[in-house]
């Protein structure tokens, strides 16, 4: 099972949007609503911010939203704040009943 | 409130083995879905396995096949990973997680602080 594909690195100034896309294929991110996304600050364990694709958990900001097509699922980033600075990873539910993570992607507030 | 304990992690050598544990509170253990996910240093998460809530089904990574095992146990509310002919390449911080919902393609919702497993010789 192949990691999903994320951007290494993507960067904004404050106030701005940022997208972070996750491509996978129709044996996960295309073929299921089960895509979530996790946020992790140095040292610490990942948090989760968006769950089934575009919702988010009770006391997550509206400023992160999800979305996906095809086999691409997206989540942004609006209004970045300096909190934001973290390393974000997507993860799918997959045809084989296992789980898959992306590579992350390091966001990075300048 | 969700709380997520693991324990056991340390230095061992290759080929050796180590059995991590995670102490789960504050919630229903037996209704949920569990898993391990690790993290090597510097890298990226990797799922490891998961377990039904009556252990009953069970999946792995293909690399963890057939020198991990993932089990629990209901009446302590406790999370194992038994880890058998450990290689360098397991090195990671081990987190215990649990799925959002007690269905059989969720994904994780509360994590541990995890617990880091070295292996070198």
């Amino acid at each position: 099972q192949s990691a999903l594909t994320q951007p290494a690195s993507v960067s904004g100034s404050p106030g701005q949007s940022i997208t972070i896309s996750c491509t996978g294929t129709s044996s996960d991110v295309g073929g299921y609503n089960y895509v979530f996304w996790y946020q992790q600050h140095p040292g610490k364990a990942p948090k989760l911010m968006i769950f089934e694709v575009s919702n988010r958990p009770s006391g997550v900001s509206y400023r992160f939203s999800g979305s996906k097509s095809g086999n691409t699922a997206s989540l942004t980033i609006s209004g970045l704040q300096a909190e934001d600075e973290a390393d974000y990873y997507c993860a799918s539910y997959t045809s084989s009943a296992t789980r898959v993570f992306g590579g992350g992607t390091k966001v990075t507030v300048l | 409130e969700v709380q997520l304990v693991e324990s056991g992690g340390g230095l061992v050598h290759p080929g050796e083995s180590l059995r991590l544990s995670c102490a789960a509170s504050g919630f229903t253990f037996s209704s949920y879905w569990m898993n391990w996910v690790r993290q090597a240093p510097g890298k990226g998460l990797e799922w490891v396995a998961n377990i039904k809530e009556d252990g009953s089904d069970k999946n792995y990574v293909d690399s963890a096949k057939g020198r991990f095992t993932i089990s629990r146990d209901n009446a302590k509310n406790s999370l194992y990973l038994q880890m058998n002919g450990l290689r360098a390449e397991d090195t990671a911080v081990y987190y215990c997680a649990r799925d959002r919902n007690p269905l059989p393609w969720e994904l994780p919702d509360y994590w541990g602080q995890g617990t880091l497993v070295t292996v070198s010789s």
